[in-house]
């Protein structure tokens, strides 16, 4: 199946410092990707819709300002989480759907563990 | 308003066979998905339904009745790395996919 590569998997940075996780598709073009977030013990949660080369569609409740996502190419978006604080800290995912026509499945990037001291 | 419901925790024999279900409300409906995934890592695909009936893929299948805004996973021969949640997702009219909180499924011996 196709591949979308997360980077960093985990990360710990201080209260007030900026985190960029990056999310590639190895094997295939995505013109869009989707960023979900994740608590312990609770399902994924959408936060925003990455579209190639125009901004980021933003769930509602979910801060644009704070949560920046570029999509510069068709294999990579990034999430940027600016001035973290510790209830930023959870598990973040990306995913890409695979233009095949039909199913359009989704293909998720590794994730990438955050924790704001 | 859109809605996934699935069993928050199943529990199953090695070797047996589970059913896990899940009822979708969306507006508008272009499939559903199961997706498994295990503790502290990202989900996989399981299966994709958007025709009514049963699609087999091994030991994992996957039902839909789109009349009755219902699918399950049955996963048959159990086996100790089965133990995950399932996570059932419906895309509606939008392409957007709706996701249920997940099925925690333990496997015992």
């Amino acid at each position: 199946g196709a591949v979308v590569s997360q980077h960093p998997s985990r990360v710990i940075c201080k209260s007030g410092t900026s985190v960029k996780i990056e999310c590639r598709s190895l094997d295939f073009q995505a013109t869009t990707m989707f960023w979900y977030r994740q608590f312990p013990k609770q399902s994924l949660m959408l936060m925003a819709t990455s579209n190639e080369g125009s901004k980021a569609t933003y769930e509602q409740g979910v801060e644009k300002d704070k949560f920046l996502i570029n999509h510069a190419s068709l294999t990579l978006s990034t999430l940027t989480v600016t001035s973290a604080h510790p209830e930023d800290s959870s598990f973040y995912i990306c995913s890409a759907r695979v233009p095949s026509g039909d199913t359009g499945e989704l293909f998720f990037g590794e994730g990438s563990r955050l924790t704001v001291l | 308003g859109q809605n996934i419901d699935q069993p928050t925790e199943m529990t199953a024999t090695e070797g047996a066979i589970v059913q896990i279900n899940c009822t979708y409300q969306t507006s508008g409906f272009n499939g559903l998905f199961w997706y498994q995934q295990h503790a502290g890592e990202a989900p996989t695909f399981l299966s994709y339904n958007v025709l009514d009936g049963l699609e087999e893929k091994g030991r994992f299948s996957s039902f839909l009745s789109r009349s009755k805004g219902y699918s399950y996973l049955l996963l048959k021969e159990l086996q100790m790395k089965d133990s995950a949640s399932y996570l059932c997702a419906a895309m509606d009219s939008n392409y957007q996919l709706i996701w249920g909180a997940g099925t925690k499924l333990i496997i015992k011996p």
